[in-house]
């Protein structure tokens, strides 16, 4: 089975913080993704790689930054934690799309908390 | 901006009855895929059902079916036997080509399964 792990359910920081959410996938896929969910909102993208060391910006990229120094380790970044940056964090990875069925695969989410 | 749109903010169905959840996408890509997801109140997303663009046949997986009609660009979720474990949030999701394996969400529909 595909796992992708996420390291904290819940988090809870103060604002002005540096903030960083791990995610680690153990099927070797290429794409990696950080989503935010918030409701009425659905999941908007924030950052997603398609490589080690390369990265894109998604929808919604102001206040975040990311690295992947690994193919299974791709990391988000809260430069400086602001209140409006309180959300559930989903990590994603998957093969890249060829008109086939290759979904993503979800992490359990991170429950982010800015004070 | 390509858009996913699911109008049904939260629905109702009866235990063993059929319920359907609508999605409507917007793309100018002539191959595209779209993905249901279930995301229960603990927050994982899982994967339920695919169709792509071009495939000749609705996607059915054990109690889910899509119903795809192409040209109106809708894509509804059928679950057919509803159970008091379907309660959850169902997103629609679509990817497309040359877009890194990126997927565009809609807002979600909280489908609550009455005994």
């Amino acid at each position: 089975d595909v796992k992708v792990t996420q390291s904290s359910r819940y988090l809870v920081k103060r604002t002005g913080e540096k903030v960083f959410l791990e995610c680690v996938q153990d099927m070797d896929h290429e794409n990696m993704f950080w989503y935010r969910q918030d409701p009425g909102l659905g999941l908007r993208l924030i950052y997603f790689s398609y490589d080690v060391k390369m990265k894109e910006k998604g929808d919604i990229p102001e206040g975040y930054s990311v690295s992947r120094e690994k193919k299974e380790r791709f990391s988000l970044i809260l430069e400086s934690a602001s209140t409006n940056q309180t959300s559930m964090y989903l990590c994603a990875s998957s093969t890249p799309w060829g008109n086939s069925n290759q979904p993503q695969h979800f992490g359990d989410g991170t429950r982010l908390s800015i004070l | 901006a390509q858009k996913i749109t699911q109008t049904q903010p939260g629905m109702f169905v009866q235990e063993k009855e059929a319920v359907t959840l609508d999605c409507t996408y917007d793309t100018s890509d002539p191959s595209y895929g779209l993905f249901w997801y279930k995301q229960p109140s603990s927050g994982e997303m899982i994967f339920l059902i695919y169709q792509g663009s071009y495939d000749q046949q609705n996607a059915t997986e054990g109690r889910y079916s899509l119903n795809f009609q192409k040209a109106r660009k809708s894509a509804n979720l059928v679950i057919s036997a509803s159970q008091l474990g379907d309660s959850a949030m169902y997103f629609c999701a679509r990817v497309g080509p040359n877009q890194g394996g990126k997927l565009i969400f809609g807002q979600g529909t909280e489908l609550s399964v009455k005994p």
